[in-house]
């Protein structure tokens, strides 16, 4: 069975600073797919980052990017010079190869004036 | 425009009935999703659909049943075998990026469904 864990139910950070958001997974699959979530206020799921598993490079949006250590099976996204609209649940997901897509249970984070 | 579409918003129920939560999508994505989220419990996946006429069950799939007779459409019910059913349910989808195969997209998520029984 996939697990996703996310041992940080809750974050907070000055504006403008950086905090990194921890994820680790279980796996008996060489080749998946993980995913950062946010879902602000309102409920509605956005996409923040994608990470192949096959990839070594990690992935980087703007502001965001990830640490994919594969052999540790660690996912973890940083944001870097935060801003108030980051406030949100983040959760980190993982989809295996027949595409079952299972969710962590989120990192509450709020970033202060 | 393209998206997913949950409805109702909001929904109330007397507790022993059976509800349905709709969602459909016109983006052409073959694989769809319902998940229950509760407080502090983040996502729970109920059952998921790689294609059509075709489901599995996800981790709490007990209580919940679905159907997969059309492509843009994955309804969910709720029936009263569901102990706890008052719960915020997302429904997403998901296609390989039109054109590339095997390359596998994220997944796109509705606006939710609030169920409340009383």
């Amino acid at each position: 069975a996939q697990t996703v864990t996310q041992s940080q139910p809750e974050m907070s950070v000055q504006e403008a600073e950086t905090v990194t958001l921890s994820c680790t997974y279980d796996t008996s699959e060489n080749n998946y797919y993980l995913f950062w979530y946010k879902q602000p206020p309102s409920r509605q799921m956005i996409l923040v980052i994608r990470q192949e598993a096959y990839k070594q490079q990690n992935a980087t949006e703007n502001r965001f990017s990830v640490n994919f250590q594969k052999a540790a099976k660690s996912f973890s996204l940083k944001i870097s010079d935060s801003q108030l609209g980051d406030t949100a649940m983040y959760f980190c997901a993982f989809m295996n190869p027949n595409e079952k897509l299972t969710f962590g249970t989120g990192t509450r984070l709020t970033i202060i004036p | 425009d393209g998206g997913i579409t949950q409805s109702p918003k909001y929904l109330f129920r007397k507790e022993g009935q059976n509800v349905t939560l709709s969602c459909e999508q016109n983006l052409n994505h073959d694989a769809m999703y319902w998940y229950r989220q509760d407080p502090g419990q983040g996502l729970r996946l109920i059952y998921y659909s790689q294609i059509v006429n075709d489901f599995q069950k996800g981790d709490i799939a007990e209580g919940y049943s679905v159907s997969r007779e059309k492509k843009e459409s994955f309804p969910l019910t709720v029936t009263s075998a569901q102990k706890n059913p008052t719960a915020f349910y997302l429904c997403a989808s998901r296609g390989d990026r039109e054109g590339i195969q095997n390359v596998n997209t994220e997944a796109f998520f509705g606006q939710g469904t609030r169920l409340t029984v009383v």
